[in-house]
């Protein structure tokens, strides 16, 4: 198993520009979140999904939306970017014991 | 609201030394509480979660509800101990996790 597979590994953008992160599992796990993660404020929850077809705001969700047509997949979108979503981005997705496996991150910067 | 309180950004021990990260939430139902490691490089994967009542690589850590605390401690601490930790809460009948705001372990020869 691959587990959670994240694309890119690094992104630049600039601002008002869009784009999408990936975000993949192999593992049929149902629950899926993105977090993002800065320096002094740990990672927090942006969006999660219960299930293909349900998704749901997290703690800090403005500027990015997401989606889940599939089990595997959980894209996190930025539909216009700004510098305070520079930031590393986690994907995780969670067995049925509540252990979340997290991806490897991306990296973004927004100038 | 749930919240979770990590207040050391660094902790620098030497090799040998007790080590003990702190955390402390709050939350007014029964959490369920977790420590997540991440090594240099490599992905946040979880270290210990409270219900388990295990040691895991020589740590530990009790949950306190009198104090509201989720210490985690290492009797001998190793060069290869060195690494960020994040402690989290899980509230009752969620599935999100809430992090602190991590603690950087530095575990100097």
């Amino acid at each position: 198993n691959a587990g959670v597979t994240q694309t890119p590994k690094f992104q630049v953008l600039k601002t008002g520009q869009s784009m999408t992160l990936q975000c993949a599992q192999d593992m049929n796990h149902e629950y899926m979140s993105w977090y993002r993660q800065d320096p002094g404020m740990g990672l927090r929850l942006i969006h999660y999904s219960v299930g293909a077809g349900i998704t749901d705001q997290g703690e800090v969700p403005n500027g990015y939306n997401v989606s889940r047509s599939t089990t595997e997949d959980f894209p996190l979108r930025l539909l216009s970017a700004a510098p305070s979503q520079t930031s590393v981005y986690f994907c995780a997705s969670t067995t049925g014991s509540d252990e979340q496996f997290f991806g490897p991150g991306t990296r973004l910067t927004v100038l | 609201a749930q919240r979770v309180t990590q207040p050391e950004k660094l902790l620098s021990v030497f090799k040998g030394a007790p080590v003990e990260l702190k955390c402390n939430y709050s939350y007014s139902g029964s959490p369920e509480l977790f420590w997540y490691v991440q090594y240099s490089r490599q992905r946040l994967q979880l270290l210990l979660r409270h219900i388990s009542r295990e040691s895991i690589k020589g740590f530990t850590a009790d949950l306190n509800k009198g104090e509201t605390s989720f210490h985690l401690k290492k009797p001998f601490a190793q060069e290869e101990d060195s690494a960020m930790y994040y402690c989290a809460l899980r509230g009752t009948g969620r599935r999100a996790l809430t992090f602190g705001s991590g603690t950087r372990l530095q575990v100097q020869p």
